[in-house]
């Protein structure tokens, strides 16, 4: 029982380098997110997708990229990091957009850009 | 847009004794759902509670219950008997009903420590 798996756990970029986290789900969900957590702010939507090919802005979406090429998988791009992206990541899946739905996390990326 | 507040940054509770943790909404939906959710010291984010905005009856789950208050706009988490594994960052999130909506909004958060 993986449920939805980050990877890496933890990185350490320098300004301007690139990276790209890793989020995959072996529960067949539908849905995927990416948020960004900071102290003090709570959890903040970078992007979703509501299915395989497909993809979409969040609250948050300057600063990065994503692609949904499987269903299983949703990558999150950073192409020039930035101090400002110091941050935990959180991916989360969900079945079904119901409401009554909740998210299913992973357990987080910590990303420090110096 | 919606949003959620939580005004208590940091609360402590003696063990085995009963704790509310705050959260207050904003929005204009007249259907949306209430999370809450617990994040332990390791990180990880474990779902608690949801309750729908049209629900009568405020949802329990084993020691967790949700005080719904509609017309106050209020969401707030009661933790009875009180556990040292209970130490954790609690949020409150919604998410209008409206379908294919996936802008869940958290709060800020709230610090709970339960003491011996």
């Amino acid at each position: 029982n993986a449920g939805v798996t980050q990877t890496p756990k933890f990185r350490v970029l320098k300004t301007g380098q690139s990276m790209t986290l890793l989020c995959a789900q072996d529960m067949n969900h539908e849905y995927m997110y990416w948020y960004r957590q900071d102290p003090g702010m709570g959890l903040r939507l970078i992007h979703y997708s509501v299915g395989e090919g497909t993809t979409a802005k969040g609250e948050v979406p300057d600063g990065y990229n994503v692609s949904r090429l499987k269903k299983q998988n949703f990558l999150l791009g950073l192409e020039s990091a930035a101090p400002s992206q110091t941050s935990v990541y959180f991916c989360a899946s969900r079945l079904s957009p119901a409401t009554y739905y909740g998210y299913t996390f992973g357990s987080g990326t910590r990303l420090t850009v110096v | 847009a919606q949003k959620i507040t939580q005004t208590q940054p940091g609360m402590f509770v003696q063990e085995k004794e009963a704790v509310t943790l705050d959260c207050t909404y904003d929005t204009s939906d007249q259907s949306y759902g209430l999370f809450w959710y617990k994040q332990p010291s390791s990180g990880e984010m474990i779902f608690l509670i949801y309750q729908g905005s049209y629900d009568e009856q405020n949802a329990t789950e084993g020691r967790y219950s949700l005080n719904f208050q509609k017309a106050r706009k209020s969401a707030n988490l009661v933790i009875s008997a009180s556990q040292l594994g209970d130490s954790a960052m609690y949020f409150c999130a919604m998410i209008p009903r409206a379908y294919n909506n996936n802008d869940m909004r958290f709060g800020a958060g709230t610090r709970l420590t339960v003491k011996p």
